[in-house]
């Protein structure tokens, strides 16, 4: 039972195009959300995070977008470059409890 | 540095023969977990420990063991491994509960069960 769902799967961007990864969670207690973004043989990293008392979180080209009322956040990606090339994970948890994980998307930026 | 490590990278082993892989922290972190990464399911938490002595099942715990015995350590033990545990395995360890603020994650251990 995956209670955090992302998409796409894989998304290939150009470079300097706009990466847009997408998750739904069912469970309105959730009031943490981490971007993490893993590189080949490497273990994940934590890229951005939000919580649930704002809409949207900007750090450098990466912006979380958070719509509470439909249970969806996204991760955008300005600008993309090839060094973005990686695995993303959204992540959400309540009060500090265990951090439930989406699927994954695999990010391929083609120069 | 502050880091995880952990050990071995790499681990094939047959069926049943029991294994240990070790996990190291070296930020005086109270919380630590383990995860297995599979193809389309993401990470799911195998087992946590909030402190020394206190752990406590995630979502896919059978097969599985750990121990705290120090801050610092939190080995993973697969008494009688099965093909069906052939997995990527990543130990992390926060300053907070449950991940808040970031996970520091090991560089992963890429078990093959034949």
């Amino acid at each position: 039972q995956q209670q955090v769902k992302q998409s796409p799967q894989s998304l290939i961007v150009q470079k300097g195009g706009i990466s847009i990864i997408n998750c739904a969670y069912e469970n309105t207690a959730f009031d943490y959300f981490p971007w993490y973004q893993q590189f080949p043989g490497k273990g994940p990293a934590l890229l951005i995070a939000i919580r649930p008392d704002v809409s949207e979180k900007k750090e450098g080209r990466f912006t979380i977008s958070f719509n509470k009322s439909a249970k969806q956040f996204s991760l955008h990606i300005m600008d993309s470059q090839p060094g973005d090339s990686a695995t993303y994970f959204c992540a959400a948890s309540a009060s500090g409890s265990r951090l439930t994980f989406g699927e994954g998307t695999q990010l391929t930026v083609n120069p | 540095e502050a880091q995880v490590t952990q050990n071995p990278r790499y681990l094939i082993t047959v069926t049943g023969k029991k294994l240990t892989v070790t996990c190291s922290q070296n930020m005086n972190h109270e919380y630590m977990s383990w995860y297995r990464q599979d193809p389309g399911l993401g990470l799911r938490q195998i087992y946590y420990s909030m402190n020394v002595e206190v752990t406590d099942k995630g979502d896919v715990p059978e097969g599985y063991k750990v121990s705290r015995k120090e801050k610092r350590n939190f080995p993973l033990i697969l008494e009688s491994p099965s093909p069906n545990q052939t997995s990527l395995y990543f130990c992390a360890s926060s300053l907070l509960t449950g991940g808040l603020g970031g996970y520091t994650f090991g560089s992963g251990t890429r078990l093959t069960v034949v």
